[in-house]
């Protein structure tokens, strides 16, 4: 099973949205709505922002938002703060392999 | 409070074997699946293996099938990794996590540990 595919970098200025895209096959992201997204700061564990796609865990910022379309899911943050910088990982269920990751999207806040 | 302490992790030469243990506490331990998931150094996040509430289903990544096996006591509430046949590319940092669903596999992880170190290096 391959990866997901992330780009390797997003910047963006404080106040500012970015998306950090993450794109699949018709075996995992097209075919279920089971897309998380992990915020990872340096040494660190990972931790949940979005499930299911779209849905944020109680705690997490509404700054946070996901979104799919096809075979893509899409990571938005609005508002960006410095304390948003960070790595993201998208991740999504994938039939009989079961889990893939992407590779990992480094967000800089300018 | 979800704590997730993960132990176990040594430098080992390739070819070596070792067990990773993972302790839980502050949730209904044999109400959740649990996974383990790597990170190389500097790398990003791997899967590496899944083992239900109750202990009766595992699976595991194409890079681990056949060496890794996942197990899990839920009277100590602890999850374990045993690691065979260990290669240069396993050394990495492995997390245990918790998946978010009662009884289910949501294949999301809720909660994670600090993670654990394993060098496999000669």
């Amino acid at each position: 099973q391959s990866a997901l595919t992330q780009p390797a970098s997003v910047s963006g200025s404080p106040g500012q949205s970015i998306t950090i895209s993450c794109t699949g096959t018709s075996s995992d992201v097209g075919s279920y709505n089971l897309v998380s997204w992990y915020q990872q700061h340096p040494g660190k564990a990972p931790k949940l922002m979005i499930y299911e796609g779209s849905k944020r865990p109680s705690g997490v910022s509404n700054r946070f938002s996901g979104s799919k379309s096809g075979n893509t899911a899409s990571l938005t943050i609005s508002g960006l703060q410095a304390e948003d910088e960070a790595d993201y990982y998208c991740c999504s269920y994938a039939g009989s392999s079961p889990v893939v990751f992407g590779g990992g999207t480094k967000l800089t806040v300018l | 409070e979800v704590q997730l302490v993960e132990s176990g992790g040594v430098v080992v030469q390739p070819g070596g074997s070792l067990r990773l243990s993972c302790a839980a506490s502050g949730f209904t331990f044999d109400d959740y699946a649990m996974h383990w998931v790597r990170q190389a150094p500097g790398k990003g996040l791997e899967w590496v293996s899944l083992i239900s509430w109750d202990g009766g289903s595992t699976y595991y990544a194409d890079s681990v099938k056949g060496r890794f096996t996942i197990s899990r006591d839920n009277s100590k509430n602890s999850l374990y990794l045993q690691m065979n046949s260990l290669r240069a590319e396993d050394t990495a940092l492995y997390y245990c996590a918790k998946d978010r669903v009662r009884s289910a596999y949501s294949y999301t992880f809720d909660y994670w540990g600090q993670g654990t170190l394993v060098t496999v290096s000669s």
